[in-house]
């Protein structure tokens, strides 16, 4: 069964500060990586990353992938109070199915 | 609104209970898949579906939970004589066809159960 394990569980960081978000995987016909944002209703999409070392980046938000080690970070620079939210890692098989991890939390406190 | 709209919103519905949900996807989008989401938890895979086609369906889930998507539109996720773990929050997103070049889902608000 698909496998994906993020870490930190949470994290409390100072507005300024960087952070950066883990995300490991075990998929059967791995298709994509996605990352989303959830505060407090629905996950809101980040990134979807296909290839290795190739770094999507979105204003202070990057993230990059390692298909031979199988796992993906997510870094959030100078961070905001807005920036507080839940982070959620998924694979995509090739089957089209999404398999979420448990998520990171992350409260940036002014 | 052209996202994906879930209703309702929130229902309480008591111990043995049955309660349907429903999901409109966003129009082009011929995937669809629900997911049940508890606190502290990352969204927990129910089933989705190919146009009309159901594709997959969690081990996990119990013969008390069924989906539709009899028209290949919206869909419905109905769970018979409700227990107090089915409270959640239960999650529908949407993906266009696999062969596009963009085939991330997108979520709906969510409809949150809780059984009393």
């Amino acid at each position: 069964e698909d496998k994906v394990v993020q870490s930190p569980l949470s994290l409390v960081v100072h507005e300024g500060d960087t952070v950066t978000l883990n995300c490991s995987y075990e998929v059967t016909n791995f298709r994509s990586l996605l990352w989303y944002k959830q505060e407090k209703k629905a996950p809101t999409f980040l990134f979807m990353l296909t290839s290795s070392g190739i770094e999507k980046k979105s204003g202070r938000l990057s993230s990059i992938l390692d298909k031979k080690e199988l796992f993906s970070i997510l870094n959030i620079t100078a961070t905001q109070t807005g920036d507080s939210a839940v982070y959620l890692c998924a694979v995509e098989a090739s089957d089209y199915k999404l398999s979420f991890g448990a998520g990171t939390t992350v409260t940036v406190r002014a | 609104d052209t996202g994906v709209s879930q209703n309702p919103r929130h229902k309480i519905t008591k111990r043995g209970q049955n309660v349907t949900f429903r999901c409109d996807p966003i129009s082009e989008h011929n995937r669809l898949y629900w997911y049940r989401q508890t606190l502290g938890q990352g969204p927990e895979f129910l089933t989705y579906f190919q146009n009309e086609a159901q594709l997959e369906k969690s081990r996990l889930l119990s013969d008390r939970f069924s989906a539709e998507r009899p028209k290949g539109s919206f869909s419905t996720l109905e769970i018979q004589r409700t227990e107090q773990g089915d409270s959640a929050m239960y999650l529908c997103a949407s993906s266009l066809n696999p062969e596009s070049m963009n085939t991330e889902a997108f979520f709906g608000q969510g409809t949150r159960l809780t059984v009393v």
